[in-house]
């Protein structure tokens, strides 16, 4: 069965750093795509970026660029988004998901990270 | 910056056919993908590329296209269909781009 696991639940400070991962197994995690989502509460789903595990080919949304980090560690079968300095504002839902690449669906989806973001 | 354009909400009652639009100016060159949201739960992939239905998935689920909207219909709705639906197409860069999402109720 092809999985995407998210780690768990966060709650940081505003200016501390925050690295989340998603672990894909059931499949040959070097030949898709893994891409990452965020939804605010009670709101829609933003594409923020992408990542090829095979050469980490690394493609961000406008609207994230420079925002935050996507990496893979293809040794472990694990992609990871990171933020150097956490704002209130990046309190959301995350999620990974996996694709053949670029303009192809989502399928499987990560369960979501859920990150809190207060002083 | 490219968008894609759902109504915010549909309503329908049980048995009935439910249709959710979706409409971009890039539409009629990129394919659409629609998702399943239910509150709590992550989004489940119901159509692909337009109108393909991947395993698992009930055969009351079905897409069209035609020219800058792409539907998704929902024959002989259910209770358990009521979530919240979201479109997913690409800009003319390739890059992902999501509808704003359209909540289904059943009546």
């Amino acid at each position: 069965e092809v999985q995407l696991v998210q780690s768990g639940a966060e709650v940081k400070k505003p200016g501390e750093s925050l690295k989340i991962s998603c672990k894909g197994s059931g499949y040959s995690f070097t030949d898709y795509w893994i891409g990452w989502v965020r939804q605010m509460p009670g709101k829609g789903l933003e594409y923020m970026g992408i990542i090829y595990p095979g050469d980490s080919n690394t493609r961000y949304s406008p609207s994230f660029q420079g925002q935050v980090t996507i990496s893979v560690d293809k040794s472990i079968g694990t992609a990871y988004l990171q933020w150097s300095s956490l704002k209130a504002s990046d309190s959301a839902m995350y999620y990974c998901a996996r694709t053949t690449g670029f303009g192809v669906a989502f399928d499987p989806w990560g369960q979501g990270s859920l990150i809190t973001v207060a002083s | 910056s490219y968008e894609l354009t759902q109504p915010p909400s549909v309503s329908v009652s049980p048995g009935q056919t439910a249709r959710i639009t979706c409409s971009g100016d890039a539409l009629p060159k990129q394919y659409a993908h629609w998702y399943q949201q239910k509150p709590g739960q992550a989004p489940v992939l119901v159509i692909s590329k337009d109108s393909a239905r991947p395993s698992g998935i009930p055969e009351r689920f079905s897409g069209s296209s035609s020219g800058t909207t792409v539907t998704l219909t929902i024959s002989g709705v259910q209770a358990e269909d009521e979530a919240d639906y979201y479109c997913q197409s690409a800009d003319s860069s390739g890059t992902w781009v999501f509808g704003g999402g359209t909540k289904l109720t059943v009546l």
